[in-house]
């Protein structure tokens, strides 16, 4: 089945610094959505993003279906940006979403 | 207004008890989806339903078994409680099972087997 690999596993930044997420899947996929966990467990949908480019505010995302990867870039970043991120897609003629491990995203002040 | 709920957030028990889980769309949404997430945060589906007919069955275990009574709900019935069963469990739902459509999540039930 697809695997699919996501970088960094840990992120540890400063209030204010930028960063990029990688997701890289090992087959093509429907589409892709990008995740982000909160310390509280929820799961927050961030970009509905099968390819092309999307902002909103001062998280945007990038996806090149072609190579197969996803980026998700956090700029400016604030302590409520903490968290796990995840990236995830399903293989074509399927619904069922194929979930990368997570990058832990820790902001501190 | 909550788009996907799910009752109850926290649920602890012993082993060998049956429970259940439920879960209820407002988004009018045809497809419903279970996923498990592990003590390692891994996310996998377990189940979905379209229009309230069994689509995916991930060679979960036959303790857990799914109900869609209408497409706006999904519950989930689980028996004979094993500790490897803790974990947090995620409601799901999406326009249809075609795949190209966005999933929405509920806020999770975690799941603690004594």
């Amino acid at each position: 089945g697809i695997q699919v690999e996501q970088s960094p596993p840990d992120l540890i930044l400063q209030e204010g610094a930028n960063s990029t997420l990688r997701c890289n899947f090992s087959d093509s996929v429907n589409n892709l959505q990008w995740f982000h966990q909160n310390p509280w467990g929820q799961l927050i949908n961030l970009f509905y993003i099968p390819s092309g480019t999307k902002q909103n505010g001062r998280l945007s995302a990038t996806t090149v279906a072609t190579e197969r990867y996803s980026l998700l870039y956090i700029s400016s970043s604030q302590t409520t940006d903490s968290g796990v991120y995840f990236c995830a897609g399903p293989p074509y003629n399927t619904d069922k979403l194929i979930f990368g491990t997570g990058t832990r995203l820790q902001v501190f002040p | 207004d909550t788009a996907v709920s799910q009752t109850p957030k926290y649920l602890v028990t012993q082993m060998g008890n049956d429970k259940s889980i439920k879960c209820e769309q407002n988004l009018g949404h045809d497809t419903m989806y279970w996923y498990k997430q592990d003590s390692k945060k891994f996310l996998k589906i377990m189940f979905s339903y379209n229009n309230k007919e069994l689509i995916i069955n991930e060679t979960v275990p036959n303790r857990f078994s799914p109900k869609s009574p209408d497409k706006a709900h999904l519950n989930l019935h689980i028996n004979s409680l094993e500790l490897g069963d803790s974990a947090v469990y995620f409601c799901a739902s999406s326009q249809d099972a075609s795949g190209v459509n966005e999933q929405f999540f509920g806020p999770g039930t975690r799941l603690t087997v004594l």
